[in-house]
């Protein structure tokens, strides 16, 4: 257990659809990460917050938002599905600069 | 803007060969590297880090030297077990303040016994 939580496991939902990632992170870490892993892009940053602030933005579509409420758990929106939206989803957590993150075990999520 | 390069897989060796997978990295400043590893079904795991030249990074045997000449982060590991066939990602951190990693596409070892 690395002490960063993230819900469901595994989602199975249709296109067009919107769901929602859920991810604690680990006691103590202010930032939280959200990655996208899949097959032909590799893993691809979406996005940051600290502390309950948006810090980064990568490569996330504007039918993706995120937000990380006051206890620091973060939730990642997805909406509008789309086949291509399948792939695993990475939170990740952080508690000082420059010595690497914390991985939850990922969303796998299937849009049929 | 700033990249990590890493060899491309899959990498099959059989137990006990010394493993070498290739990184390389641009960058501006001076990043902090890693190496993290991904066993199958599971998320990305912190291996091994370097956070200024000629730091080597070392964790369950395997090694990497933080080469600023040369811009590189080469994994080595000296006799390689079944157990450690998976998914091997170089990355850096820029430690500025988002601290983002960039990750490599990875490269996947297979070990045969």
């Amino acid at each position: 257990d690395s002490g960063v939580t993230q819900t469901p496991k595994h989602l199975i939902t249709a296109t067009g659809q919107r769901v929602t990632l859920r991810c604690s992170p680990r006691s103590g870490d202010l930032s939280v990460y959200w990655y996208q892993q899949s097959l032909d892009q590799g893993l691809q940053f979406l996005i940051q917050y600290y502390n309950g602030e948006e810090r980064a933005k990568g490569n996330i579509l504007e039918r993706f938002s995120a937000q990380q409420f006051p206890d620091l758990h973060s939730e990642l929106n997805l909406s509008s599905l789309e086949l291509g939206d399948s792939a695993l989803y990475f939170c990740a957590s952080s508690y000082r600069v420059g010595y690497g993150y914390t991985f939850g075990s990922g969303t796998r999520l299937t849009v049929v | 803007g700033n990249s990590v390069t890493q060899m491309e897989g899959p990498v099959t060796l059989s137990e006990e060969a010394f493993l070498t997978i290739n990184c390389t990295y641009t960058a501006t400043g001076y990043p902090s590297l890693f190496w993290y590893v991904q066993y199958p079904g599971e998320g990305l795991q912190l291996l091994l880090k370097a956070t200024k030249a000629d730091d080597k990074g070392s964790n369950k045997g395997f090694e990497a030297t933080y080469r600023k000449e040369t811009t590189s982060f080469h994994l080595e590991k000296g006799s390689v077990q079944v157990s450690d066939s998976a998914v091997y990602f170089c990355a850096l951190s820029e430690r500025d303040r988002d601290d983002k990693i960039i990750f490599g596409k990875g490269t996947r070892l297979h070990i045969l016994p």
